[in-house]
């Protein structure tokens, strides 16, 4: 079983929509929880770290689940340029250096 | 501020030859850097610790002689593929934290460099 799992999209949704992605993770002992955001052929760079009590950057809201071990993106009337793959990330409790990433859900946002 | 920079962007090279990447923290010392690797449509997947000033510490399944890594300063961190095949080709990213930044802030990352063995 896989330490992160993401639905890999694409999810094609056209601007202004509401678009949320739901990401699991295996290892209850994890700590820390990200969501980055790669573009094409890019490196991942951090969108929000989440935090147990949720939390909101814009129109960006993250929310953990620890009892169900899931953590959440909402992303409020998209742009053009939220098109990109986003990634969720987990830390090991007991080896707070090593990162899983899950494989990415592909976000298609169209005029 | 940190920023963590990676060279070259891209690199095409005979099988049988072997490539070097450079990490470096341009604004920051690390004494830890991470190398991960990562397939078309494949999440990254952590090759090794870099440990500035010992050895690096490898995952499972990643060969510590054909993947050589060096962590001599501070601020640079090499990974070096040797007798590089076609099923090298991929995309390898380095990645650190700057010890001001808090924990959950998370971890920087190098540009990337894809490498494509022919």
């Amino acid at each position: 079983r896989k330490e992160v799992e993401q639905d890999p999209g694409p999810f094609n949704v056209p601007e202004g929509a509401t678009v949320a992605f739901n990401c699991t993770y295996s290892n209850s002992a994890s700590q820390s929880f990200f969501w980055y955001r790669q573009d094409c052929r890019k490196e991942p760079k951090l969108l929000m770290s989440v935090y147990s009590s949720g939390n909101e950057d814009g129109r960006f809201t993250a929310q953990l689940n620890r009892a169900s071990q899931y953590i959440s993106l909402l992303i409020r009337d998209s742009k053009l340029s939220d098109s990109a793959t986003y990634l969720c990330v987990v830390n090991d409790r007991y080896n707070f250096n090593k990162f899983y990433f899950g494989s990415g859900t592909k976000l298609n946002v169209k005029p | 501020g940190a920023v963590v920079s990676q060279h070259p962007s891209w690199v095409i090279c005979k099988s049988g030859t072997s490539v070097k990447i450079e990490c470096r923290s341009l604004d920051f010392q690390a004494t830890t850097m991470f190398w991960y690797r990562q397939f078309p449509k494949q999440s990254l997947m952590l090759m090794a610790t870099s440990n500035e000033g010992s050895k690096a510490t490898y995952e499972q399944g990643v060969e510590k002689d054909k993947f050589l890594i060096n962590h001599a300063s501070l601020t640079l961190s090499t990974l070096t593929v040797t007798s590089a095949h076609p099923e090298d080709s991929s995309f390898y990213i380095c990645s650190a934290r700057a010890p001001s930044q808090a924990f959950n802030y998370g971890y920087t990352f190098g540009s990337g460099t894809r490498l494509t063995v022919v």
